[in-house]
């Protein structure tokens, strides 16, 4: 069974500082996605970027970037420049090829201070 | 506007009865999902269809039940035989096949005592 690990339960960056999400995964398929979602204080899910496996270069958005690490099973999360409205619940979230169920982490609380 | 309503936002119950929750959609998306949000945890698939009068249980199925009668709506049941029914429940729908973006309506905050 696919799993996926989101080791650090809250951090804090300071406004305009980049900081790091971690993931990681578990998966014996070779045909998947990988997604972070945000979860903001109105609990309104947004996606914020994704990334397929068979893709080598790392998917940037603006200010969100990933460290996708294949071998490793590893999708970190960057965000340069935080800004106080990037305060959210992040969850990494994984989903196999040929379906659309996606399995999620248990989330990082992210406090962007000012 | 095009989006997912979720209705209503806050819904309280007595132990025992069974409550549907309800999910519409206008974006002409084929798959619809229901999750269950708890503390401390992520969201977890409670049931999923990718097309009308078709849906599949997801990973805790057990006290819940559906509904696909028509594209744009998903309703979502929760019956008396749910032992921890207390959560938020999101709606989502996307695109059939794999690698679509899910869409999330507002959510709803069940709380049953």
């Amino acid at each position: 069974a696919q799993t996926v690990t989101q080791s650090q339960p809250e951090m804090s960056v300071q406004e305009a500082e980049t900081v790091t999400l971690s993931c990681t995964y578990d998966t014996s398929e070779s045909n998947y996605y990988l997604f972070w979602y945000k979860q903001p204080p109105s609990r309104q899910m947004i996606l914020v970027i994704r990334q397929e496996a068979y893709k080598q270069q790392n998917a940037t958005e603006n200010r969100f970037s990933v460290n996708f690490q294949k071998a490793a099973k590893s999708f970190s999360l960057k965000i340069s420049d935080s800004q106080l409205g990037d305060t959210a619940m992040y969850f990494c979230a994984f989903m196999m090829g040929a379906t659309n169920k996606l399995i999620f982490g248990t989330g990082t609380l992210l406090a962007v201070q000012p | 506007d095009g989006g997912i309503t979720q209705s209503p936002k806050y819904l309280f119950r007595k132990e025992g009865q069974n409550v549907t929750l309800s999910c519409e959609q206008n974006l002409n998306h084929d798959a619809m999902y229901w999750y269950r949000q708890d503390p401390g945890q992520g969201l977890r698939l409670i049931y999923y269809s990718q097309i009308v009068n078709d849906f599949q249980k997801g990973d805790i199925a057990e006290g819940y039940s559906v509904s696909r009668e028509k594209k744009e709506s998903f309703p979502l049941t929760v019956t008396s035989a749910q032992k921890n029914p207390t959560a938020f429940y999101l709606c989502a729908s996307s695109i059939a096949g794999e690698n679509y973006e899910q869409y999330f309506g507002p959510g709803t905050r069940l709380t049953v005592t």
